[in-house]
C-alpha cells in the first residue's frame, strides 16, 4: 500500500542497548524526517534528509544516528538508549516546491527504555 | 523562548458552540503557517494551511496577524469528531516545520 509506515509500532528495549527504528514511505518524496513527541514539547525534530545520502541534524540530535541509502528509507538509529529517550517517535516526509508545506507522518513508534 | 506557543487548554465545549484559540510564533521570518490535527497521540495531520487574509475551510476559520505574530483557529458549531489536539505549525525559508505542543479540544455531548 502507498504511504509511511513505521516499524516497529512499539518498542521496549533496556539502557544502554542499540535500537533501530525504521520508516518507510512510497511516494518517492525527497525530504524525510524524523521527530520525538513528548508531552508539553511537541514536535521536535531529531534529524532530516533533503534527499538520498545527504542528512542534517534537527533540533535534538544527540544520541542518535540516522542514514538514507535509499530514497524510500530513513532509519533511526539509537546508539545507547536512555532513558530519557523514552518517547513517541513520529517519521515524515514531504515533496518539493509547493508540495512540501504539508508532512506526511508516519503512525509512530511507541519507545520505552527500562 | 520555544519558537510556536499554544495555550494547551483543554478547551471543553458544548457540542454546536463555538471555540477559538491561538497561538503565537517568535520567528518574523516565518513563510508559511498551518494548523494539524492530532487524535489521541496519534500522527499528527494537515487539517489547513493559514493565508495572510485568512480562510475558511467549512466550519473552521484560520487567521493569521504578522503584526502581531498570531494566528488563530475558530470552529464553529463543534461537533464531537472535533475533539482533538490542535498542533500550530510554521515553516520559516526552507522546508523544516516547527510545531507547537498543540492545543486540547473536547467537545461534550
Amino acid at each position: 500500500d502507498a504511504g509511511i509506515t513505521q516499524s516497529p509500532r512499539y518498542k521496549i528495549t533496556e539502557t544502554g542497548r542499540q535500537v533501530t527504528l525504521m520508516c518507510h514511505q512510497t511516494w518517492s518524496h525527497s525530504y524525510m524526517f524524523w521527530y520525538r513527541q513528548d508531552l508539553g514539547h511537541g514536535l521536535r525534530l531529531i534529524y532530516y534528509s533533503a534527499a538520498a545520502d545527504i542528512t542534517d541534524k534537527g533540533e535534538v540530535p544527540d544520541g542518535y544516528v540516522v542514514s538514507r541509502s535509499k530514497t524510500e528509507n530513513f532509519p533511526l538509529t539509537l546508539e545507547s538508549a536512555t532513558r530519557s529517550q523514552t518517547s513517541v517517535y513520529f517519521c515524515a516526509s514531504t515533496g518539493d516546491g509547493m508540495s512540501m508545506d504539508e508532512q506526511f507522518f508516519g503512525p509512530g513508534t511507541r519507545l520505552t527504555v527500562l | 523562548r520555544k519558537e510556536v506557543e499554544q495555550d494547551p487548554g483543554p478547551f471543553n465545549v458544548p457540542e454546536g458552540a463555538t471555540v477559538a484559540f491561538n497561538c503565537t510564533y517568535s520567528n518574523s521570518a516565518s513563510q508559511s503557517f498551518f494548523w494539524y490535527r492530532q487524535d489521541c497521540r496519534k500522527e499528527p495531520k494537515l487539517l489547513m494551511s493559514v493565508y495572510s487574509s485568512g480562510n475558511e475551510d467549512g466550519r473552521f476559520t484560520a487567521q493569521l496577524n504578522r503584526a502581531s505574530q498570531y494566528i488563530s483557529l475558530l470552529i464553529r458549531d463543534s461537533k464531537l469528531s472535533d475533539s482533538a489536539t490542535y498542533l500550530c505549525v510554521v515553516r520559516s525559508n526552507d522546508y523544516k516545520l516547527s510545531f507547537g505542543a498543540g492545543t486540547t479540544v473536547t467537545v461534550r455531548a
